[in-house]
């Protein structure tokens, strides 16, 4: 299995911050890769698809890259509906699996 | 309007069985891989299980351990979850999601999610 592992875990930002958050996989798997967002009690929320592809509708702030096995999440300009918890998955082979998911909070 | 329903969650004792449903509007269903997905009380999501369109590829989180089966009916337009044998570990939400073939298989619509508690 292809284990994701997001760093850092927790993440502390004031509004109007950039934020990066990194997913690193264990195996390569090229550019399968998609970022979530979820907020409390809510379903997920995809972002970025394939590695580095905005979802339609998801503000331009938000941007992906890497391929292989590095990957990075990047808010722009971090807006007070960002803080949330935000998860990257593979779906280069199955099991599908996720990474354990970075919460970035209020500064 | 585009959307997934699940239901069937509910409480159950450990060694019980349950069978959640995903009722999907809006889209043709029939031409969609399909996700279980579930998340723990104050844990991060997991991979359950997925169902290509036509049912001829399923697959399954290696921890299930064989006591969860995937099936859907494309007429009905539903998803199904059956699940067996739950242990107390199995509590969660359990959400139902499409995946996207052009989008790298990415998880695109989700539904609201059903909760499942496994108690004595």
């Amino acid at each position: 299995d292809i284990h994701m592992t997001q760093s850092p875990s927790f993440l502390s930002a004031s509004v109007g911050d950039r934020v990066s958050i990194s997913c690193r996989a264990s195996q390569t798997i090229k550019t399968y890769l998609n970022w979530y967002q979820q907020k409390p009690g809510k379903a997920p929320k995809l972002l970025i698809y394939a590695a580095s592809a905005l979802q339609s509708a998801v503000p331009s702030r938000f941007s992906g890259s890497g391929s292989g096995t590095d990957f990075t999440l990047t808010i722009s300009s971090l807006q007070s509906e960002d803080f949330a918890t935000y998860y990257c998955q593979q779906t280069y082979s199955n099991p599908r699996t996720f990474g354990q998911g970075t919460k970035v909070e209020i500064k | 309007e585009v959307q997934l329903v699940e239901s069937g969650g509910g409480l159950v004792k450990p060694g019980g069985s349950l069978r959640l449903s995903c009722a999907a509007s809006g889209f043709t269903f029939s031409v969609y891989s399909l996700n279980w997905v579930r998340q723990a009380p104050g844990k991060g999501l997991e991979w359950v299980s997925s169902i290509s369109s036509s049912s001829d590829s399923i697959f399954y989180a290696d921890s299930l351990r064989g006591r969860f089966t995937i099936s859907r009916d494309n007429a009905k337009k539903i998803l199904y979850l059956q699940m067996d044998r739950l242990r107390d570990e199995d509590t969660a939400v359990y959400f139902c999601a499409r995946a996207v073939p052009s989008a790298h298989d990415a998880l695109d619509l989700w539904g609201q999610g059903t909760p499942v508690t496994v108690s004595s």
